[in-house]
């Protein structure tokens, strides 16, 4: 296992449309991170999971996001009724517990809603 | 809310020259700082971090300095290369109870380092 891994790389969708995507973290990392970055803008927390608990949310994260990791490994955000404002990077990150102060980042999601 | 400011955001060097960015941070609970740089299409990542009960840390070319009492924490880079070239960011973060022990970071806007051959 080489790093954080996300599917799909580049997404384009029409406005209205719902997207999923997808987060592999380091398989012995058992805390998962999602962040939205727009251009020119450092990364903001969306979301985060121990295992497969949710344990924080983000009030940048919209009743039209959800996110889930059901078995504590991968995890998925999906955005329902995409709007153009949704158009950013979504970047995902993995820690462990013992040390749970470095994340390690996913390559991102790049989304643009037309 | 933690707020981190960081500056520049363009900073352009000759190759050899040094490189300082510099961060400041509102919220006096913070202690972890970490400095990441992300390339091109790339994710974050991570470089160098400080903890609070530490003032300077160096890695190779690489140093950061944190004064807690000034709220203020800069990365050093010396000797640039052209290969440095890339956007790098600094985050502030306290350790969360509501978030099971994890730190969340703030991010600063970046820098976008370019370094001249």
């Amino acid at each position: 296992d080489t790093g954080v891994s996300q599917d799909p790389r580049h997404k384009i969708t029409k406005r209205g449309q719902n997207v999923t995507f997808r987060c592999d973290p380091i398989s012995e990392h058992n805390r998962l991170y999602w962040y939205r970055q727009t251009l020119g803008q450092g990364p903001e927390f969306l979301t985060y999971f121990q295992n497969e608990a949710q344990l924080e949310k983000s009030r940048l994260l919209s009743d039209r996001f959800s996110a889930e990791r059901p078995k504590g490994s991968f995890s998925t955000l999906e955005i329902q009724r995409t709007e153009q404002g949704d158009s950013a990077m979504y970047l995902c990150a993995s820690s462990a517990s013992g040390s749970s102060y470095e994340q390690y980042f996913g390559p991102g999601t790049r989304l643009t809603v037309t | 809310g933690e707020n981190v400011e960081q500056h520049p955001s363009t900073l352009s060097v000759q190759e050899g020259d040094s490189a300082v960015i510099k961060c400041t941070y509102s919220d006096s609970a913070s202690n972890y700082f970490p400095w990441y740089k992300q390339e091109l299409g790339k994710g974050p990542q991570l470089i160098i971090d400080i903890r609070s009960n530490v003032g300077e840390k160096k890695d190779q070319r690489i140093a950061v300095t944190l004064n807690k009492t000034a709220k203020h924490f800069s990365l050093h880079i010396t000797e640039t290369q052209p290969e440095d070239s890339a956007v790098y960011f600094c985050a502030a973060s306290s350790k969360s109870h509501a978030s099971g022990g994890s730190y969340i970071p703030t991010f600063g806007r970046g820098t976008s380092l370019i370094v001249h051959p």
